[in-house]
């Protein structure tokens, strides 16, 4: 069966410090994928998109790779701040049928 | 501007009790969704609408009926509502067709639905 994993444990990380983020999948073969961030008691809000044959994606302090082969995609934060602190999902085109991993939550501590 | 509004945003009801939540999207999309966030924070799907027309009905029981009645509301309607059905319900919106891919999907805040 189709499967997304992310480290359900949060991340802790320094201010400063580059912080990343892991999204592994089985069993799919997506034409893209994407990110999300979610903060307490809000919706998710989209980050960014990587299509299959794109390497890597940058905006501003974030960065997104995608290896097919490895089926994983990693997400980076350059320069952490605290502000960054929320929880981070990655969802997965498939069949249709949008799907999200469980995502991980990331505090930056000053 | 708001783009994606639900409400209420909280709802608290009995056991056994009808309840609707309303959804609105002003970014002129033609695809909604209702998604059931639960309490490990796991986000499913449970329907899509692709201009009034159902797309997607992911195995919820038929207590849950959606309602489309344009493209840009989404309504959900729950009948004898359970305790299981305590969770956070999000709407969301995105410009795909619904069937070939799913664009960015954009949300709104949420309404948490608390059964006692």
């Amino acid at each position: 069966s189709q499967k997304i994993e992310q480290n359900s444990e949060a991340l802790n990380i320094q201010e400063g410090k580059t912080a990343t983020l892991t999204c592994n999948y089985t069993n799919y073969s997506p034409a893209y994928l994407q990110w999300y961030r979610q903060d307490p008691g809000r919706g998710p809000v989209f980050l960014l998109l990587i299509r299959e044959n794109e390497k890597e994606k940058r905006k501003e302090r974030l960065k997104v790779t995608f290896d097919t082969t490895l089926k994983q995609s990693l997400f980076h934060i350059t320069a952490s701040q605290p502000a960054d602190s929320a929880t981070y999902l990655c969802a997965l085109e498939g069949s249709y049928i949008p799907t999200f991993g469980r995502g991980t939550s990331l505090i930056v501590h000053p | 501007d708001t783009a994606v509004s639900q409400t209420p945003k909280y709802l608290v009801t009995q056991m056994g009790n009808d309840k609707s939540i309303k959804c609105e999207q002003n970014l002129g999309h033609d695809t909604m969704y209702w998604y059931k966030q639960d309490s490990k924070k796991f986000l499913k799907i449970m329907f899509s609408y692709n201009n009034k027309e159902l797309i997607i009905n992911e195995t919820v029981p038929n207590r849950f009926s959606p309602k489309s009645p344009d493209k840009a509301h989404l309504n959900l309607h729950i009948n004898s509502l359970e305790l299981g059905d305590s969770a956070v319900y999000f709407c969301a919106s995105s410009q795909s067709d619904g069937l070939t891919s799913t664009d960015t999907q954009y949300f709104g805040p949420g309404t948490r639905l608390t059964v006692l």
